[in-house]
């Protein structure tokens, strides 16, 4: 079983849908929950964070945490064709890279 | 924001033939440098993590003999693929910490755009 689990997509939605991107865990060590989003050849850029539980919003994004079911989300509300990315989870233990695990990521095309 | 570049973009090179591939800090020093392998539709692979002045440390599986890390500077690090075959094709992708202690992600690791080396 893989450490993160990610359904690689591809997810296509118009333009101003809500969009759902999830991830699942199986390593209940895991205390920081990332989302990066990365642009075609282009390296992942970090896009919100969060620690342990809970809801984080910034702007258009929210990211919700359920450790209880090892869920993590991602919303997109009002997706713009600029969002259209391939959006990483991922997921550690403490702050060092060595102990960062990656999903697949996620191929998002918003249409305008 | 902490940029990082790599070079070059987009190598292509002969079976049997070494590559090196460089990962720059460009405003911040990194004492930390890693390099990530990205397989199309598969996740980041941490492939090793190099610390200035000091050998690299490189995850089970991936051989040190073939993939050479030096961490020369606080702002350079190369990996070069030795003898690159076919099945070394993909995206490697580095990233540098600039801090020793961060606090939280934002401070871990900065990413390069990446370099896609396709071996023929």
């Amino acid at each position: 079983q893989k450490e993160v689990e990610q359904d690689p997509g591809p997810l296509s939605v118009p333009e101003g849908a809500i969009v759902s991107l999830n991830c699942t865990y199986s390593n209940s060590a895991f205390q920081y929950f990332m989302w990066y989003r990365q642009y075609s050849r282009k390296g992942p850029e970090l896009l919100m964070y969060t620690y342990s539980s809970g809801n984080k919003e910034d702007g258009r994004f929210t990211a919700q945490v359920d450790k209880s079911s090892k869920y993590i989300s991602l919303f997109i509300r009002d997706s713009q064709p600029s969002d259209s990315a391939t959006y990483l989870c991922a997921m550690s233990s403490g702050l060092g890279a060595n102990n960062l695990f990656f999903g697949t990521g996620t191929r998002l095309t918003v249409i305008p | 924001g902490a940029v990082v570049s790599q070079h070059p973009s987009w190598v292509i090179c002969k079976s049997g033939t070494s590559v090196k591939i460089e990962c720059r800090s460009l405003d911040f020093q990194a004492t930390t440098m890693f390099w990530y392998r990205q397989f199309p539709k598969q996740s980041l692979m941490l492939m090793a993590t190099s610390n200035e002045g000091s050998k690299a440390t490189y995850e089970q599986g991936v051989e040190k003999d073939k993939f050479l890390i030096n961490h020369a500077s606080l702002t350079l690090s190369t990996l070069t693929v030795t003898s690159a075959h076919p099945e070394d094709s993909s995206f490697y992708i580095c990233s540098a910490s600039p801090l020793a202690g961060a606090l939280s992600p934002a401070d871990t690791q900065y990413f390069g755009p990446g370099t896609r080396l396709t071996v023929l």
